[in-house]
C-alpha cells in the first residue's frame, strides 16, 4: 500500500503565477481534505472533496481552488501566487462521508513563492 | 469556532524519561481525536486514534487519553528514545469534517 502520495514533493513559483498540486489517497480512502501549514503553526483546513464535490472549505479565498477526479485523485490549484501562499501544502485521505474515520496524510508539497 | 492548544509548545529530555503532552480544545462536540508526529519538513504520520466514545487509546510505548467533557487530551511516550524527537500535533475532528489542530509540541529527547 503506497499510503497518500503527493507531487511535486517542492516547487518555487513567482508571485503572481499559478501553480496545481496533485494527491492520490490511500488505497481504499474516497475523501481528499487539503491543508495549508506555515512554519511553525499547525495545519490549517483549506477544503475537502467527496464523491468529486467540495463538501466542506475553510477561511481560504476563491484564489484556491480544487478538484476531485473518479479514481478520488485529486488537484489543489492557486491562482495569483502572493509570498504568504509559501508553506508546506498536505494532503490528508480517509473513507467514507463521516467524521469518525482515521486521517492518512502525505509527505507534502513544499511551495516557496518568490 | 474550535480553538485547540497544545502547551507546552517545546520540550527537552534526558534519554529514558517518559513524556507528557498536552491538548485541549474549546468545543467537546468532536468524532474523535488524533495524534500525530511530524519530522522537520515532512507529512504527518497517525499515532492514536481515539473515538469520542473511548476514553484512552495504546499503541507500544504511546498511550492516549481522552476526557471530552472537560476537552482535553494526554500523550504520553514511555521511556523516551532520541528517535522520538520530533514535533507532536494534536487535532480534533468535529460535526464539520474537518480536522482542527494544536501548534504542536516540539520534542527533544536527549542522548
Amino acid at each position: 500500500d503506497a499510503g497518500v502520495t503527493q507531487s511535486p514533493t517542492h516547487l518555487i513559483k513567482t508571485r503572481g503565477q499559478q501553480v496545481t498540486l496533485r494527491c492520490s489517497p490511500k488505497s481504499g480512502h474516497d475523501t481528499v481534505s487539503w491543508y495549508q501549514q506555515a512554519l511553525g503553526q499547525g495545519p490549517q483546513f483549506i477544503f475537502q472533496y467527496y464523491e468529486e464535490e467540495e463538501r466542506q472549505r475553510g477561511n481560504f479565498p476563491d484564489r484556491f481552488s480544487g478538484h476531485q477526479f473518479p479514481n478520488y485523485s485529486s488537484e489543489l490549484n492557486v491562482n495569483a501566487l502572493l509570498l504568504g501562499d509559501s508553506a508546506l501544502y498536505l494532503c490528508a485521505s480517509s473513507f467514507g462521508g463521516w467524521g469518525n474515520t482515521e486521517a492518512f496524510f502525505g509527505q507534502g508539497t513544499r511551495l516557496t513563492v518568490v | 469556532k474550535q480553538e485547540v492548544t497544545q502547551i507546552p509548545a517545546a520540550l527537552s529530555v534526558p534519554e529514558g524519561e517518559n513524556l507528557v503532552l498536552n491538548c485541549s480544545f474549546t468545543d467537546s462536540a468532536i468524532y474523535n481525536l488524533q495524534w500525530f508526529r511530524q519530522d522537520p519538513g515532512k507529512g504527518l504520520t497517525s499515532l492514536l486514534l481515539i473515538q469520542s466514545s473511548q476514553r484512552e487509546q495504546t499503541s507500544g510505548r504511546l498511550n492516549a487519553s481522552l476526557d471530552k467533557s472537560s476537552g482535553r487530551s494526554t500523550l504520553y511516550i514511555a521511556a523516551s528514545q532520541p528517535g522520538d524527537s520530533a514535533t507532536y500535533l494534536c487535532a480534533v475532528r468535529g460535526n464539520d469534517y474537518k480536522l482542527s489542530f494544536g501548534a504542536g509540541t516540539t520534542v527533544t529527547v536527549r542522548a
